[in-house]
């Protein structure tokens, strides 16, 4: 089955421990996403990832690390997370088609973190 | 900066009726990206429509539809024939062509009643 998969679904943790979220997909997708979602706020990007070891900056980047050393794989790193980086978090990927066309994202099933 | 903006943050309809969504969203680019998408309860994120700005074609999918107006950068969600699965949180998405940095909109809650 296609899908995107995060892991965890839920954490809570305590300010400045050093936390992952991974996310892995299935479907041979060049680009890959992180999005946070606060209510009013609506989705707000984080990092994106045009291709393997290709990386670039969001909207919301402060806080945040990201690495791509595998196709599939797309994980987030909170070095030292803090209260306001309790939200949900989104992991998502799609093809890039030739001519910059733009496929549909795929997203994962989110990641509820809350930091204390 | 581009933006995107939702000016609605919550809507009722009811069920079979017809409900608008508005999107609005600024741009200085001539060819880019538009999506709506889905959040049920469940939070998992679907797309529902996709428009192409160099499309004057406005897209349809089933029961929903759009009504793209380039020149006054809105791009309105058409859902005909409401059913309660409709009720979710509907997201609207803008991407210029050549870029990789999607901007999502607040959100519209929209909530169909039986």
């Amino acid at each position: 089955e296609a899908q995107v998969t995060q892991n965890p679904r839920y954490l809570i943790t305590v300010t400045g421990k050093k936390l992952t979220v991974t996310c892995s997909q299935n479907m041979n997708h060049e680009y890959m996403s992180w999005y946070r979602q606060d209510p009013g706020l609506g989705l707000r990007q984080i990092y994106y990832s045009m291709n393997v070891e290709v990386t670039d900056k969001g909207d919301v980047p402060e806080g945040y690390k990201v690495s791509r050393k595998e196709k599939r794989n797309f994980p987030l790193i909170l070095e030292s997370p803090s209260p306001n980086q309790t939200s949900l978090y989104f992991c998502a990927s799609s093809l890039i088609r030739d001519r910059g066309g733009y496929n549909e994202q795929f997203f994962g099933p989110g990641t509820r973190l809350t930091v204390l | 900066a581009q933006t995107v903006t939702q000016s609605q943050p919550e809507m009722s309809v009811q069920e079979a009726e017809t409900v608008t969504l508005s999107c609005t969203y600024d741009t200085s680019e001539s060819n880019y990206y538009l999506f709506w998408y889905k959040q049920p309860p469940s939070r998992q994120m679907i797309l529902v429509i996709r428009q192409e700005a160099y499309k004057q074609q406005n897209a349809t999918e089933n029961r929903f539809s759009v009504n793209f107006q380039k020149a006054a950068k809105s791009f309105s969600l058409k859902i005909s024939d409401s059913q309660l699965g409709d009720t979710a949180m509907y997201f609207c998405a803008f991407i210029n062509a050549g870029t990789y940095k999607y901007i999502f909109g607040t959100g519209t809650r929209l909530k169909v009643l039986a």
